[in-house]
């Protein structure tokens, strides 16, 4: 079975940081691109960032550019976001996607983790 | 706002058929294909269109996908109660060089 489960959400200051990660099991995870999506209080859903399938390109979202950072350890099959700077406004849910494809850009997210809840506040 | 732009809500009654639409521009519909994704309240997103209309495994017939220029539509034939959920419509945009996603259309079955 196709699985993804994330961890490392919790409760942070604004300017802190976090590191969120992702364990991918029951498919070839070095064949296909990741993606990192969040989605806010009672709001739509929101592309975070994605990377290809060695790790060697990577995407942001403007509102989190310079702040996060998206990488993958093949070996271990899992993806990691670190953020940091934390801002209100990235206070939402965090979901791990798996792609149907190696490269970001062809945009078909065909399995999704139950996701982790990131809230910043003072 | 989003860059993809649905119709907050939409509604209908066990049996009908009703239509989601999204609207973009030429960097983002107009230049890759769209997938749609179906959120059941309190769960993740599913997948349930992709290549503008293509249904992945298990998902039923009665959801279908078009797209027409830089407007793309969701199509759900004969309501259930169960289709009750957030709809999302989502492509790459090659001007803002990311994945971007409609609002979202809460669909109600009455």
């Amino acid at each position: 079975e196709v699985q993804l489960v994330e961890s490392g959400g919790g409760l942070v200051q604004p300017g802190g940081s976090l590191r969120l990660s992702c364990s991918a099991s029951g498919f070839i995870f070095t064949s296909y691109a990741m993606y990192w999506v969040r989605q806010a209080p009672g709001k739509g859903l929101e592309y975070v960032s994605g990377i290809n399938t060695n790790g060697g390109r990577t995407n942001y979202a403007d509102s989190v550019k310079g702040r996060f950072s998206i990488s993958r350890d093949n070996s271990k099959t899992t993806l990691s976001l670190q953020m940091s700077s934390l801002r209100v406004e990235d206070t939402a849910i965090y979901y791990c996607v798996k792609s149907q494809f190696g490269e970001y850009y062809y945009y078909v997210l065909d399995v999704w983790g139950r996701g982790t809840t990131v809230t910043v506040s003072s | 706002q989003s860059v993809l732009t649905q119709s907050p809500s939409a509604s209908g009654t066990p049996g009908q058929s009703v239509t989601i639409s999204c609207s973009g521009g030429s960097s983002n519909i107009g230049s890759n294909t769209v997938s749609w994704y179906q959120q059941l309240p309190g769960t993740a997103p599913k997948l349930l269109i992709y290549f503008d209309d293509q249904r992945p495994s298990g998902v039923p017939a009665r959801f279908s996908g078009s797209k027409s220029g830089t407007s793309a539509s969701l199509a759900i034939s004969r309501l259930q109660s169960e289709d009750e959920a957030d709809y999302y419509c989502a492509t790459w945009d090659d001007g803002l060089k990311g994945g971007v996603f409609g609002g979202g259309t809460k669909l109600t079955v009455l």
